[in-house]
């Protein structure tokens, strides 16, 4: 299995400021992705963070609100910006092994919650 | 459009009872089909993967199997356990993406 270290792991912040989120593989993979959690409600893809390019959003996400940094094949951020209550959500990094039969690992998750 | 559905939305099942958790999903043209738990707040832990030229994977207590042609999955846990108690997603796998479905809340009582 792959090990995902993402923090932080929970934040309370304030409306209109950003936070950003740190995802961290401990082996080299060609794809990380983004998801969302909103509460109550299962896993919404974000944007798929591709190393040396930029990330492919999905629909519903733009860059503006969400930017994500690749700056290598380990590590990845995802921003959410300009916060509102709505944002409030467990956001979620994953990657695949595509060595080891697709099979997905996450990370444990970071709970935001948004005042 | 993928769309995954699973049912129930949530279960409550006595100490040692067998149980069975579905997933069904609409477009059959499938890469795989992973089987998730998540703890409440947490991260996710995957279970089981299937790929789409399988019938079925095992792993300890747990038998997921896969029905392609009629677009559907299920989770079998024997013997369960208090630390059975989950929320238990279904996830199926195209060309670059995963779709999950909802998830089954299991509760299991001691």
């Amino acid at each position: 299995s792959a090990v995902i270290s993402q923090k932080p792991s929970r934040d309370i912040c304030q409306r209109g400021t950003s936070l950003t989120i740190q995802c961290q593989v401990d082996s080299q993979v060609t794809m990380m992705f983004w998801y969302r959690q909103q509460p109550g409600q299962s896993l919404t893809l974000i944007a798929t963070a591709n190393q040396g390019s930029e990330a492919t959003y999905e629909s519903g996400f733009v860059i503006d609100k969400f930017p994500i940094s690749r700056p290598n094949l380990t590590f990845s951020t995802l921003t959410v910006s300009n916060m509102s209550p709505e944002d409030s959500s467990i956001y979620l990094c994953s990657v695949v092994r595509t060595e080891i039969n697709t099979e997905a690992f996450f990370g444990q998750g970071t709970r935001l919650t948004v005042v | 459009k993928q769309e995954v559905t699973q049912i129930p939305a949530a279960l409550s099942v006595p100490e040692g009872e067998n149980l069975v958790l579905n997933c069904s999903f609409t477009d059959s043209a499938i890469y795989n089909l992973q089987w998730f738990r998540q703890d409440p707040g947490k991260g996710l832990t995957s279970l089981l993967l299937i790929q789409s030229s399988q019938r079925e994977q095992t792993s300890g207590r747990l038998n997921a199997s896969l029905d392609k042609s009629s677009g559907r999955s299920t989770l079998y846990i024997a013997a369960s356990q208090p630390g059975d108690s989950a929320t238990y997603l279904c996830a199926v796998g195209g060309w670059n993406q995963l779709t999950f479905g909802k998830g089954t809340k299991l509760s299991v009582i001691p």
